[in-house]
């Protein structure tokens, strides 16, 4: 039973330490999703990558938030320095192909709490 | 702006019933509508889809609507049943365009 992975499940930091996301997707799925989800908000979008190489981080903070992927096995998005306001769950997807149409599979999602 | 809206934050529904979760959208270009559900402590799983050429897609238990005209979209459960309960996710895309939009969710509980 293939699924995505995520670790840690849960993150507590204090205000300004550097926080590292983790997430193995499925194997053979080319395109991988970072999303974070707070409290009143639906999804959104952080960052996605195709066949390793980013193709948008449009909707991450630039000056705090980085994403990677250094093999088709990891995914990785780090929030140096971390605020309160970065409290939320982060889940990372993958999927087979880029179209909206191919259905995305999420991983279990990480819980950060930044204090 | 939210461009995908679920006004309901909750909806409570007696097992067996039917269960009817609304989505509206303001972006006229959208063509590709989905719904996932997501059960507490997991990620949201892919539960159905419809693509605007159509105004109904029908997969067991469930059955998405969409009313282009007005920019709505309806998610019917039925019989509802105990495992239902979990929060329901309306998303939307344009085009050939990856990103998808999606709405704050609905929590759906199911009585017994």
């Amino acid at each position: 039973d293939a699924r995505v992975t995520q670790t840690p499940r849960h993150k507590v930091t204090e205000m300004g330490q550097e926080v590292t996301m983790r997430c193995q997707p499925i194997l053979g799925h080319n395109t991988v999703f970072w999303y974070r989800q707070t409290m009143m908000q639906g999804l959104e979008l952080l960052a996605y990558f195709r066949n390793r190489a980013p193709l948008d981080d449009s909707g991450m903070p630039k000056d705090r938030f980085s994403a990677e992927m250094p093999d088709a096995t990891l995914a990785t998005l780090k929030i140096q320095p971390s605020e309160p306001r970065d409290s939320a769950v982060y889940f990372c997807a993958s999927g087979r192909d880029i179209s909206s149409t191919d259905t995305q599979y999420f991983g279990p999602g990480t819980r950060l709490t930044v204090l | 702006d939210q461009q995908v809206k679920q006004n309901s934050p909750s909806l409570s529904v007696q097992e067996g019933r039917i269960s009817i979760l609304n989505c509206d959208y303001t972006n006229s270009m959208f063509d590709y509508f989905l719904w996932y559900k997501k059960y507490p402590a997991e990620g949201p799983t892919f539960l159905i889809s419809i693509s605007s050429i159509k105004d109904k897609n029908e997969d067991g238990r469930f059955t998405v609507f969409l009313n282009k005209s007005a920019k709505h979209l309806s998610l019917h459960i039925v019989p509802s049943q105990p495992g239902d309960s979990a929060v329901y996710f309306c998303a939307a895309s344009k085009g050939s365009n990856y990103q998808l939009i999606w709405g704050a969710g609905t929590k759906l509980i199911i009585k017994p």
